[in-house]
């Protein structure tokens, strides 16, 4: 059974453009969460989509915004990117929604914003 | 506040050598702690998961143990290998129904030959 799978794996971007990142869950899985992960901060939770709904949100501006497909296929987008943006962009996939049920995560994608 | 604690925030150990690593945690209502193994430039992986009524499980050399009513869990190492290097992250969650998860910074640790 494939893993959780994220495109790209890395991406360089610049002050003020915007990003779009994809993540694909493991066959069968409906829910999708993202999280950014930094040196300092560890691991924050940006929001969880289930069966193409937002279901839970982090504490993130409105910059960062996400979306999830019939397939559950989910991206996520950044809009005009800063500095502090740079960092480990991680989703990860679960039968169900919520905290109750085993997740799995992707490698991540590493954004680097110049 | 609900926060995830864990220390310490790194550790060097000898190959062979057991190490324990320690969450304390003040999320609540608890529903569940998981620990997660991440290796350097991949995602986490699940070691464990706990929920409130078990206090200790195994996953090979990797044992969590889980104390509710102090609030506190460990993650114990035996016989530590080189491939255990990596970062560990105490992860709990809550019963509001929103199913919160809170993430600890996690533990770097380093084995050296």
């Amino acid at each position: 059974k494939a893993g959780v799978t994220q495109t790209p794996r890395y991406l360089i971007k610049t002050r003020g453009q915007q990003v779009t990142l994809s993540c694909s869950p493991i066959s069968g899985h409906r829910s999708v969460s993202w999280y950014q992960q930094t040196p300092g901060q560890g691991l924050q939770f940006l929001f969880e989509y289930f069966s193409e709904t937002q279901r839970n949100k982090g504490n993130f501006p409105g910059r960062f915004s996400g979306r999830q497909f019939s397939n559950s296929r989910s991206e996520m987008n950044v809009s005009t990117l800063e500095l502090g943006d740079s960092a480990l962009y991680l989703c990860a996939s679960s039968l169900f929604v919520g905290g109750e049920d085993e997740q799995y995560f992707g490698p991540g994608t590493r954004l680097t914003v110049t | 506040k609900n926060q995830v604690e864990q220390s310490p925030q790194s550790l060097i150990i000898l190959e062979g050598k057991n190490c324990t690593l320690q969450c304390n945690y003040t999320v609540s209502p608890f529903s569940n702690l998981r620990w997660y193994k991440q290796d350097t430039g991949r995602g986490p992986v699940s070691l464990t998961i706990m929920t409130f009524s078990e206090n200790t499980k195994s996953n090979g050399r990797y044992t969590a143990t889980l104390d509710a009513d102090t609030k506190q869990s460990s993650l114990h190492i035996t016989a530590s290998q080189l491939s255990d290097s990596a970062s560990y992250i105490c992860v709990v969650t809550d019963l509001t129904g929103a199913n919160n998860l809170f993430f600890g910074t996690g533990t770097r640790l380093t084995v050296i030959p």
